[in-house]
């Protein structure tokens, strides 16, 4: 089946620490997002890639790094910048330049320790 | 500029009486209009779509949804609701322009359905 995996399900964060949230696919989707979800604020985008060894900044890439090696990957890192990463975590892809809706994974929930 | 605004941060309905979620939205041309449906811990599934083709969009598990322009609205409806379509509910456009096709958010409705 085709789809969007997105690991682990719960991540736990100490003070200091980075921690990577992994995204993989294999609808053959060239471009990736990722999304943070507050309660309340609906969706809010951090980073988007088009195409592999391409990605943008989105409206709240402050504390978070991407890379973009494969079409099928899209690592979030969050890094220890990032002073309230509580959220849940929200990976999506869709085929590029194209106003085709995006699909969504399962999500990553962080937490602080 | 394109935005959304979900009217209602909260509905309650019986089980077997008609849905209605409310969405207003504002774009600088011909959006594209989606609504997603998130249960708990679950990523968003797509319910339904509009891009410029009927105003009527059916979508799946009997919901729809008219893009009315004279009003910039696009509220979803379902006639008779479930115990199972309990969840939040996402209006969504698309910002397709450029290099990317960027989703704008609602902040959501979630709807409470009572036996």
């Amino acid at each position: 089946d085709g789809g969007i995996t997105q690991s682990p399900k719960y991540l736990f964060r100490k003070e200091g620490q980075n921690v990577t949230l992994s995204c993989e696919q294999n609808l053959n989707h060239d471009a990736m997002y990722w999304y943070r979800q507050d309660p309340g604020q609906g969706l809010r985008l951090i980073y988007y890639s088009q195409i592999v060894n391409d990605f943008q900044k989105g409206d709240i890439a402050e504390g978070y790094s991407v890379s973009r090696e494969k079409k099928e990957s899209f690592p979030l890192t969050v890094t220890s910048a990032q002073k309230n990463p509580t959220a849940f975590y929200l990976c999506a892809t869709t085929i590029a330049l194209s106003n085709q809706p995006q699909h969504f994974g399962d999500g990553t929930r962080l937490s602080i320790l | 500029a394109q935005s959304v605004t979900q009217l209602d941060s909260h509905v309650s309905v019986s089980e077997g009486t008609p849905v209605l979620l409310r969405c207003n939205y504002s774009s600088s041309y011909s959006p594209s209009l989606f609504w997603y449906v998130q249960h708990p811990n679950k990523g968003l599934q797509l319910l339904l779509k509009y891009t410029s083709a009927a105003t009527l969009v059916k979508g799946i598990n009997g919901f729809e949804a008219e893009f009315k322009k004279s009003e910039t609205s696009f509220h979803l409806t379902k006639p008779s609701a479930h115990m199972s379509d309990a969840a939040e509910y996402f209006c969504v456009v698309s910002s397709y322009g450029g290099a990317t096709n960027k989703l704008i958010f609602g902040t959501g409705t979630l709807l409470a359905v009572q036996p």
